[in-house]
């Protein structure tokens, strides 16, 4: 169980399109998702609070416009980059909470996608 | 706010030995989680293990285990008989009692598991 999806695994784009990433929680339902960005061998930089339902809670610096997040469901949450240029090519992952008390399954675990590999030309 | 750091960048360990990976926090809250997720060369971030800080036991999940210091803000994790399988990156991450489920994450440590 705990099983996160994401698509595309890879995406490369050309210079001011704009790019969907799709996160799904596929054997569980998840409140909250979370996204990320990941630069090589560093460690992994929260971009955003994905929420069911409301809007999404930003870090600071991550400009809200730029990525789009939409949670639509209890098992998909969406980020759009949106405009996207070449700064913007990185490793983007998202993770899902698993909130449910379960004697089985950790409670309030976060459990990671794949990741998408994005390179805007 | 809350911190974690690992202070070991990189490490390496011969094939069926023992590896200790070091990790530290600061934190002013009494109950939080703390993990350790490994990162192997496809990205994918898998869970390792996992402690609640009410729980004085230290976790252990097979072959991996950690030591767990609360008054020292201390959480390392053990990896007996290493595999090379293991060879990922490894990331400490601790998480608040508070309802944002926010993770706060080390910077990481490479582990080379060598036949």
């Amino acid at each position: 169980g705990a099983v996160v999806s994401q698509h595309p695994s890879r995406v490369i784009c050309k210079s001011g399109t704009s790019v969907k990433i799709e996160c799904r929680s596929l054997d569980f339902q998840a409140t909250t998702m979370f996204w990320y960005r990941q630069f090589p061998k560093q460690s992994l930089m929260l971009m955003a609070t994905s929420n069911e339902g409301s809007k999404a809670t930003y870090e600071q610096g991550v400009e809200k416009d730029k990525f789009l997040i939409n949670h639509a469901s209890l098992t998909l949450s969406t980020l759009t980059v949106t405009s996207a240029h070449p700064e913007d090519s990185s490793f983007y992952i998202c993770s899902a909470r698993d909130s449910r008390d379960s004697g089985r399954v950790s409670t309030d675990t976060q459990y990671f996608g794949p990741g998408t590999r994005l390179t805007v030309l | 706010a809350q911190t974690v750091t690992q202070s070991q960048p990189e490490m390496s360990v011969q094939e069926a030995e023992t590896v200790t990976l070091s990790c530290t926090y600061d934190t002013s809250e009494n109950n939080y989680y703390l993990f350790w997720y490994k990162q192997p060369p496809s990205r994918q971030m898998i869970l390792v293990i996992r402690q609640e800080a009410y729980k004085q036991q230290n976790a252990t999940e097979n072959r991996f285990s950690v030591n767990f210091q609360k008054a020292a803000k201390s959480f390392s994790l053990k990896i007996s008989d290493s595999q090379l399988g293991d060879t990922a990156m490894y990331f400490c991450a601790w998480g608040g009692s508070s309802n944002t489920g926010k993770l706060i994450f080390g910077q990481g440590t490479t582990l080379q598991v060598k036949p």
